[in-house]
């Protein structure tokens, strides 16, 4: 969405290697979220947040909280099952705009 | 974990035709939304509802309607389905306020010939 910018749009990765995905966004944001879509189309919720970091397991989150015009994911020690399309959704008044993915494939 | 079913799992309609696709959670969340998501987009917001009774608009509501009956079950009406009308629509249901982390079901894949 154009309120919602992701980057990038595509990014492959060799297994065991760490990388970062970022979304900006072009107004102050209350919260953010990640998903993952798999192949088959489903979507899983990776991280909330209000503000901040989270971590689990080998992803981790962050959440500028002085100006909320951004967050990242870091992946680190990538793995073949990391692949799959990653989306940020960030909220504003109540509604989620979600950006337009990053596509991560992970190679052997 | 929580449960969000949608059905049909796919649909195929013609162009005119009135198309009904229903969504059912039973984690008593409050807030349910309908995306739809096309090839290569993020997920686009067509309509929610903070619990039974209430519905509201989305970014992109036209030619949709919604339905929320009760807590568990909230639909999406296409009263005169159009070809640009093609997507996979999602559902989602979240709990509201600073825990509102998403569940999404699997999707329904609508064909409009």
């Amino acid at each position: 969405g154009d309120q919602v910018e992701q980057s990038p749009s595509a990014l492959s990765l060799h297994e065991g290697t760490d990388s970062a995905l970022r979304c900006n966004f072009t107004t102050t944001m209350r919260s953010v979220q990640w998903f993952r879509q798999n192949s088959r189309g489903s979507l899983i919720s990776l991280f909330y947040l209000a503000s901040g970091t989270k971590e689990n397991g080998r992803l981790k989150s962050a959440f500028d909280s002085k100006e909320r015009r951004y967050s990242t994911l870091h992946i680190r020690d990538a793995q073949l099952e990391d692949s799959g399309t990653y989306f940020c959704a960030a909220e504003e008044t109540g509604k989620l705009t979600f950006g337009d993915g990053t596509v991560l494939t992970v190679k052997p | 974990e929580a449960a969000v079913t949608q059905s049909p799992r796919n649909k195929v309609a013609v162009t005119g035709g009135k198309v009904t696709l229903s969504c059912n959670q039973t984690n008593n969340h409050n807030n349910m939304y309908w995306y739809r998501q096309d090839t290569g987009h993020g997920l686009r917001l067509i309509h929610y509802s903070y619990g039974a009774g209430s519905t509201e608009k989305g970014d992109i509501p036209d030619g949709y309607k919604a339905s929320r009956p009760s807590q568990e079950n909230f639909s999406l009406i296409l009263e005169l389905a159009t070809p640009s009308q093609t997507s996979v629509y999602f559902c989602a249901s979240g709990g509201g306020g600073d825990a509102e982390t998403l569940y999404f079901g699997s999707g329904t894949r609508l064909t409009v010939l």
